[in-house]
């Protein structure tokens, strides 16, 4: 199993530029979420899905669009990028929910100029 | 909402035992994780409390009480290996909230 993998590693964008973070896990698990981590705040919940064509809002959902059309794929969409959304951001999975180990992908490190 | 509270930093010598606190008001509790996330790599898990009382796994523990909305992680025989963040998180409503991470670091 490959696990959570996520695509790219590096990026850098201009301001106004969107683009999409891939997520994809090989683990049949339900449950699939967006965090992003920066200096001194922490990881903070973007989006989560429950479930194929589910998705909710989580802490810090401004600016930031998901899907989940398929079980395995959960990309997270950034519309109109801006220089604060610079951060890492890690997509997670676990079996069922919340309440289960998420496992973490390595991490995508987006950089907006 | 959520708020969850851990200090930012400690430094402890290898051999040695160190406690991460993490204490934490929010609605709608189900539980409490505890990752570990080394520089530079993505948070992986240490433990899961749903319950009340110690659970050990190993050179690591955590505790739980619910009832002061506490939770501290144990780290026993401490190891180079284990200089990294400690980041308590607390599950309810099927997300987790996540608090800002207790670095450790370890020396000889």
């Amino acid at each position: 199993n490959a696990g959570v993998t996520q695509t790219p590693k590096f990026q850098v964008l201009k301001t106004g530029q969107s683009m999409t973070l891939q997520c994809a896990q090989d683990m049949n698990h339900e449950y699939m979420s967006w965090y992003r981590q920066d200096p001194g705040m922490g990881l903070r919940l973007i989006h989560y899905s429950v479930g194929a064509g589910i998705t909710d809002q989580g802490e810090v959902p401004n600016g930031y669009n998901v899907s989940r059309s398929t079980t395995e794929d959960f990309p997270l969409r950034l519309l109109s990028a801006a220089p604060s959304q610079t951060s890492v951001y890690f997509c997670a999975s676990s079996r069922q929910g919340a309440g289960y180990e998420q496992y973490f992908g390595p991490g995508t490190r987006l950089t907006v100029t | 909402g959520q708020n969850i509270d851990q200090p930012t930093e400690m430094t402890a010598t290898e051999g040695a035992i160190v406690q991460i606190n993490c204490t934490y008001q929010t609605s709608g509790f189900n539980g409490l994780f505890w990752y570990q996330q080394h520089a530079g790599e993505a948070p992986t898990f240490l433990s899961y409390n749903v319950l009340d009382g110690l659970e050990e796994k190993g050179r690591f523990s955590s505790f739980l009480s619910r009832s002061k909305g506490y939770s501290y992680l144990l780290l026993k025989e401490l190891q180079m290996k284990d200089s990294a963040s400690y980041l308590c998180a607390v599950t309810g409503n099927n997300r987790l909230a996540f608090g800002k991470g207790n670095q450790v670091v370890v020396i000889p």
